[in-house]
């Protein structure tokens, strides 16, 4: 029953530096996505998988980037982080567009 | 394009007392709508959810929500609340297509004693 697995749940960073936050899922999902949470700001869409293969880009992309591994698994790299990169990840899957989404725990990073 | 607004950015209630969490959306077509709970340093976990089924849509916990067209909302009420239900609560539109699920800014439930 582990679902939706988001390695690490805590990071801290200097500005400029790069990581790579790591997702997998189980359930055998076709979508998959990557949000971020703010205070005040609900939780918004970095980036959106379909299926293996294909990435679109959501509401806040800009200083991301995404891989599809293959269908389990869906990281997101920061190359060069910034302080207002601070906030909480969330990695989701969902079986269809439509259907609810299942998330992980986060991670909370800190950049600074 | 869809958006959500939720009304309340916080609400307290005794215990015991009835819960409502305002919800409106905006929709270009039928949209899906959720509500997801998130309990402190914890992720989201679906309470619920309209897909064009019936229009009132019961959930865990208690919890229920009906979907009104004509108002474009989708309030999730429950009848009694009980200390665990103390929590964040987001509304979410979802479209289409993978990238256009939207969510709304939440609600902090406070449940007092």
């Amino acid at each position: 029953n582990a679902g939706v697995t988001q390695t690490p749940k805590f990071q801290v960073l200097k500005t400029g530096q790069s990581m790579t936050l790591q997702c997998a899922q189980d359930m055998n999902h076709n979508s998959m996505y990557w949000y971020r949470q703010d205070p005040g700001m609900g939780l918004r869409l970095i980036y959106y998988s379909a299926s293996e293969g294909t990435t679109d880009k959501g509401e806040v992309p800009n200083g991301y980037n995404v891989s599809r591994l293959n269908k389990r698994e869906f990281s997101l790299r920061l190359e060069s982080a910034a302080p207002s990169q601070t906030s909480v990840y969330f990695c989701a899957s969902g079986s269809e567009v439509n259907t609810e989404a299942f998330f992980g725990q986060g991670t909370r990073l800190t950049v600074v | 394009a869809q958006s959500v607004t939720q009304l309340d950015s916080h609400v307290s209630v005794s215990e015991g007392t009835p819960v409502l969490l305002r919800c409106n959306y905006s929709s270009s077509y039928s949209p899906s709508l959720f509500w997801y709970v998130q309990h402190p340093n914890k992720g989201l976990q679906l309470l619920l959810k309209y897909t064009s089924a019936a229009t009132l849509v019961k959930g865990i916990n208690g919890f229920e929500a009906e979907f009104k067209k004509s108002e474009t909302s989708f309030h999730l009420t429950k009848p009694s609340a009980h200390m665990s239900d103390a929590a964040e609560y987001f509304c979410v539109v979802s479209g289409r297509i993978g990238n256009d699920m939207r969510f709304g800014a939440g609600t902090r439930l406070t449940v007092k004693p």
